[in-house]
């Protein structure tokens, strides 16, 4: 068991660049969840899939945020025309509908600073 | 909608002091109950949880009882360690989704 990575750890980018960032997520886990964590904030989610399903969306920050997992193993959150404002940690978690309790397990997070 | 609210921070203790950390909650259904800590410079992890009323979530010295009259959780720990200072954050699921909705946090300093 290699716990949950992301990459990259760290981006920086320019305003109106597009971002994506990649989770993988612990091998046997079938949800993936992905959250937004700002300076001195707990994490706010975002969106989570079961398997390759995307389950809920509605609480993306904006149209400009996408998320897919295609063969229901890694995932990718793209954000478009970025702003200043989506500068943040963001963090993905897995876990497994056959575990009692649900528990999420976290990767270390992608900072994104828009400069 | 689901919300937690935690003890505002910082807190400072000595070394070998008693802790405990404010957790109240609002939610809909029967939420699980989870705490996650954050050291510096790393990931959220997982400290301990409590799935139904009136179950106590322990780990590495650790307790918070779920209870439901109260809607609380509160962590407690005997005698802290400096290895315990971290951001402590208080969390709830519910529903199909049990997506987590967390609390603020709290920063814990703890000083030898």
């Amino acid at each position: 068991d290699t716990g949950v990575s992301q990459n990259p750890r760290h981006k920086i980018t320019k305003r109106g660049q597009n971002v994506t960032f990649r989770c993988d997520p612990i091998s046997e886990h079938n949800r993936l969840y992905w959250y937004r964590q700002t300076l001195g904030q707990g994490p706010e989610f975002l969106t989570y899939f079961q398997n390759e399903a995307q389950l809920e969306k509605s609480r993306l920050l904006s149209d400009r945020f996408s998320a897919e997992r295609p063969k229901g193993s890694f995932s990718t959150l793209e954000i478009q025309r970025t702003e200043q404002g989506d500068s943040a940690m963001y963090l993905c978690a897995s876990s497994d509908t056959g575990q009692a309790g649900y528990e999420q397990y976290f990767g270390p997070g992608t900072r994104l600073t828009v400069t | 909608g689901d919300s937690v609210t935690q003890m505002e921070g910082p807190v400072t203790l000595s070394e070998e002091a008693f802790l405990t950390i404010n957790c109240t909650y609002t939610a809909t259904g029967y939420p699980s109950l989870f705490w996650y800590v954050q050291y510096p410079g790393e990931g959220l992890q997982l400290l301990l949880k409590a799935t139904k009323a009136d179950d106590k979530g322990s780990n590495k010295g650790f307790e918070a009882t779920y209870r439901k009259e109260t809607t609380s959780f509160h962590l407690e720990k005997g005698s802290v360690q400096v290895s315990d200072s971290a951001v402590y954050f208080c969390a709830l699921s519910t529903g199909s989704a049990r997506q987590l909705t967390f609390g603020s946090g709290t920063q814990l300093t703890v000083l030898p």
